[in-house]
């Protein structure tokens, strides 16, 4: 069964404090990983897709990291605008075209 | 920029009523997927759709339904709502293959209480 967990559950930082997010997945055949940003009360946006091994993304402070067992979410130099609960998903190549995900960590930066 | 749209953001039902969530995507994609999302469960996936009238189950199907007539439209049906289906609906919506240079986009999400 395809599985996802995401650590820590919650991570509070100071504004300008650079941490890491992680997820840790287990899937019978990776088509590809996820990450999605959600604000409360909305729905999830996406962010960025990683396909395999040693590939990374960037998006503005936002770095998304990938090996064959866990993805890293790494924010540098966060702002108060970037609060909110991070979602990681798997699509497994075989089977249904589904995404599972994880239960998100909840992020809060502090001016 | 409106990709995935659903009918309501906010609701409010009796229990036992019948309970429709509709959720139309403009992308002219082949997959459509409804998840419940609640604290400290994260999103499970109810059903989901890789073209018109064909569907299948998710982790949670039971105590709703489906309909995809059109290939835009995807409904979530609650045949008899109850208190513990209180949650936040999802919908999402993704091309087939997707994972490929491409991702699901998520509706704003359909709040639902049932009293």
């Amino acid at each position: 069964e395809d599985q996802v967990t995401q650590s820590p559950e919650a991570l509070r930082l100071q504004e300008g404090e650079s941490s890491s997010l992680n997820c840790s997945y287990t899937v019978s055949g990776l088509r590809g990983l996820f990450w999605y940003r959600q604000d409360p009360g909305k729905g999830p946006e996406f962010l960025f897709t990683l396909y395999s091994a040693g590939e990374e993304k960037e998006k503005e402070r936002l770095k998304a990291t990938l090996t064959k067992k866990e993805s890293f979410l790494h924010i540098t130099a966060p702002k108060p605008e970037d609060s909110a609960t991070y979602l990681c998903a798997v699509q497994a190549t075989k089977g249904a075209q589904k995404l599972v995900f994880g239960q998100g960590t909840r992020l809060t930066i502090n001016p | 920029d409106v990709k995935v749209t659903q009918s309501s953001r906010y609701l409010v039902k009796r229990t036992g009523e019948k309970v429709f969530l509709e959720c139309v995507q403009d992308m002219d994609h082949e997959n459509m997927f409804w998840y419940r999302q609640d604290p400290g469960l994260g999103l499970r996936l109810i059903y989901f759709s890789y073209d018109v009238k064909m569907k299948e189950k998710g982790d949670i199907p039971e105590g709703y339904s489906v309909s995809r007539e059109k290939k835009e439209r995807f409904s979530l049906i609650l045949e008899s709502a109850s208190t513990n289906q209180t949650s936040m609906y999802l919908c999402a919506a993704g091309p087939t293959g997707f994972g490929g240079n491409t991702e699901a986009f998520f509706g704003q999400g359909t709040r639902l209480t049932v009293v």
